[in-house]
């Protein structure tokens, strides 16, 4: 099944305390983003990837880090995560091609003490 | 700058149809999307349009496109239960890589 997944589905955590949401498909897609969902504010794109070892700064990029290895695989980091990074946070990927249909992984809800 | 703006809520009786509307600010997006969000959910392509065409219809869906007013809306036939989600309206700007989403209107479908 086509699919995009990630892990933790929810996580809670302190101030500070570093982690790792992982982000994978299985669709050999090229693009891979990440967003954060806040009430009001729709979703924001915080780091996008256009392929293995190319990643670009979103619209809300400041406390967050990426990596791109592989292909199917797109880790969002948080070295020092802070409370206003309490979110919900969604990864995406799509071919490259111009329709750009983006599908959605179920999303990691985090809340940062 | 890039805008994408749609009113927040709307609520309809069962059986009746819905319109959600969608203003954006970028005339150069050649798509137009919109996807569907369920509760506990990730986002879902419902539809999208591409910027030549002024409509769209798919089954109880209808997309219209006004270009002249950067103006999109989603019309739901006949709207069910199953259709209470939040439906977010979407453009990617010309020479960007990324989706610039509305905040969302969430459908509410009561009997």
């Amino acid at each position: 099944e086509a699919q995009v997944t990630q892990n933790p589905r929810y996580l809670i955590t302190v101030t500070g305390k570093k982690l790792t949401v992982t982000c994978s498909q299985n669709m050999n897609h090229e693009y891979m983003s990440w967003y954060r969902q806040d009430p009001g504010l729709g979703l924001r794109q915080i780091y996008y990837s256009m392929n293995v070892e190319v990643t670009d700064k979103g619209d809300v990029p400041e406390g967050y880090k990426v990596s791109r290895k592989e292909k199917r695989n797109f880790p969002l980091i948080l070295e020092s995560p802070s409370p206003n990074q309490t979110s919900l946070y969604f990864c995406a990927s799509s071919s490259s091609g111009s329709y750009n249909e983006q599908f959605f992984g179920p999303g990691t809800r985090l809340t940062v003490l | 700058g890039e805008d994408v703006e749609q009113s927040l809520f709307l609520s309809v009786r069962e059986g009746d149809s819905s319109v959600i509307n969608c203003t954006y600010t970028d005339s150069s997006s050649t798509y137009l999307y919109w996807y569907k969000q369920e509760p506990g959910a990730g986002l879902q392509l419902l539809t999208y349009i591409f910027s030549n065409m002024d409509m769209k219809q798919d089954q109880r869906l209808t997309v219209l496109l006004n270009k002249k007013d950067k103006h999109l809306s989603l019309r739901i036939a006949d709207t069910q239960t199953g259709d209470s989600a939040i439906y977010f309206c979407a453009e990617i700007p010309g020479g960007y890589n990324k989706l610039i989403f509305g905040a969302g209107t969430r459908l509410a479908v009561h009997p």
